[in-house]
């Protein structure tokens, strides 16, 4: 069984702060890691993929890959209100061809 | 930006009832995916279609489900019987060239009666 792991929050930062966002995920045949955002009763939007061990930087946000530790993880830098968000993380196997989501962490930063 | 789109939004229907639920993938993907949400639950898989052909499909698509690409534009996606515990957001995605990027469609949220 494929599972994707998140601490489902609420999250909560002061505007202007940085926001951390993880993930562990159990399999290890896993190739691919996206976050995206879903904001309520919407559909999920792409913020980053990631497929290498390492850090990759977009913007305000930072991904951050650690296969040996099977951990993802996102930063949000200077966190704005419109940041607020459940933010999930999605993995993809190209044996499985489909992503598998976690349960999403509530974001909310506070002006 | 070419985007997936869904129709309808919000489709409501009795218990025992058909539902087919369209898309228009990114005009130039190749890969295509319906998922569901339910209401404050994970998204999840339903099933991948590739070639004209389903490549993998979850516990949850059962002889229920159908999915097919009628016309080479849409894609559909058809509960034969609709159930109670059908309700859910279901989002279809599209894949292709240059990355293995999906890209969700607004969803339709569907309310079984």
């Amino acid at each position: 069984q494929k599972e994707v792991e998140q601490n489902s929050g609420p999250l909560s930062v002061p505007e202007g702060a940085i926001a951390s966002l993880n993930c562990t995920y159990s399999d290890r045949g896993s190739q691919s890691f996206f976050w995206y955002r879903q904001y309520s009763g919407k559909s999920p939007e792409l913020i980053m993929s990631i497929y290498s061990n390492g850090d990759k930087e977009d913007g305000r946000f930072t991904a951050q890959l650690n296969k040996a530790s099977q951990y993802v993880s996102l930063l949000i830098r200077d966190s704005q209100p419109s940041d607020s968000a459940t933010y999930l993380c999605a993995v993809f196997n190209n044996a499985g061809n489909m992503l598998t989501f976690g349960g999403g962490t509530r974001l909310m930063v506070k002006p | 930006e070419p985007e997936v789109t869904q129709t309808p939004s919000h489709q409501v229907t009795q218990m025992g009832q058909e539902v087919i639920l369209r898309c228009v993938p990114i005009s130039n993907h190749l890969y295509f995916y319906w998922y569901r949400q339910i209401l404050g639950q994970k998204v999840e898989f339903l099933v991948s279609f590739y070639n004209n052909e389903i490549s993998e499909k979850s516990e949850i698509f059962d002889d229920q489900f159908s999915v097919e690409r009628p016309d080479g534009s849409n894609f559909t996606l058809k509960i034969r019987s609709t159930k109670l515990e059908d309700s859910a957001m279901y989002f279809c995605a599209s894949e292709g060239p240059p990355t293995d990027t999906q890209y969700f469609g607004p969803g339709t949220r569907l309310t079984v009666l």
